[in-house]
């Protein structure tokens, strides 16, 4: 059974500082999916990553994949206040035959 | 392009009633899942369809939930009767190809049961 874990679950960053959020599969994939959420609002796709050593950015956020570790990073630099929200990594399989696992999320408080 | 459509947006049902969720995919997506958001926590898969053939339905309550996609396009999940842990963000995904260019999510429907 695929399992998805995230951490932290919850995040108090200052502005301008930097961070980075874990997230950990259990069962080998090079498929792996986050997103961002705000509060009362659906999932918006951040990075699809699929293969190992992946890299993406935009804007602050940077996210990386390494299926050998099955961790996947995402990496926040010199936060501002509209990063806040709760953010999600997703994993299928291989096969496509699997749905998304999510990860419980984590979520994301950048304060002054 | 439209995105996935779901409506309604909010539901407030009394326990024991019934309650009915549409979904409209992104043209051309043959993949169609509903996942259900708890809140706090990540969205956990109810029932997927490739086409029409619903093919990943083990997390389905089967005994109050039912779920249709009619010629492979849009979909309705029903819920007959409402519990009060019904309570839920329901969310629509399509995606082609299996995922491989991504999943798109719907807006969900934010169901209370009183």
């Amino acid at each position: 059974e695929l399992k998805v874990e995230q951490n932290p679950l919850f995040l108090s960053m200052q502005e301008e500082k930097n961070y980075t959020i874990y997230c950990n599969y259990s069962t080998t994939s090079d498929r792996l999916y986050w997103y961002r959420q705000d509060p009362g609002k659906s999932l918006e796709s951040l990075f699809v990553l699929l293969s190992n050593g992946a890299v993406k950015q935009e804007g602050r956020l940077m996210a990386s994949l390494d299926t050998k570790a099955r961790l996947s990073t995402l990496h926040i630099t010199a936060a501002v206040h509209d990063l806040s929200a709760t953010y999600f990594c997703a994993v299928d399989m291989n096969t496509g035959n699997t749905p998304l696992v999510f990860g419980k999320g984590t979520r994301l408080s950048v304060i002054a | 392009e439209a995105g996935v459509v779901q409506s309604p947006r909010y539901k407030i049902i009394e326990k024991k009633q019934p309650v009915a969720f549409w979904c409209n995919p992104i043209s051309g997506h043959n993949t169609l899942y509903w996942y259900r958001q708890n809140l706090g926590q990540g969205p956990e898969l109810l029932i997927r369809y490739e086409n029409e053939e619903a093919v990943d339905d083990s997390q389905l309550p089967k005994d109050r939930f039912s779920a249709e996609r009619l010629k492979g396009v849009d979909s309705t999940l029903k819920i007959q009767p409402a519990e009060l842990g019904d309570s839920a963000v329901y969310l629509c995904a399509s995606s082609y190809n299996r995922g491989m260019d991504g999943y798109t999510f719907g807006s969900g429907t934010r169901l209370t049961v009183v």
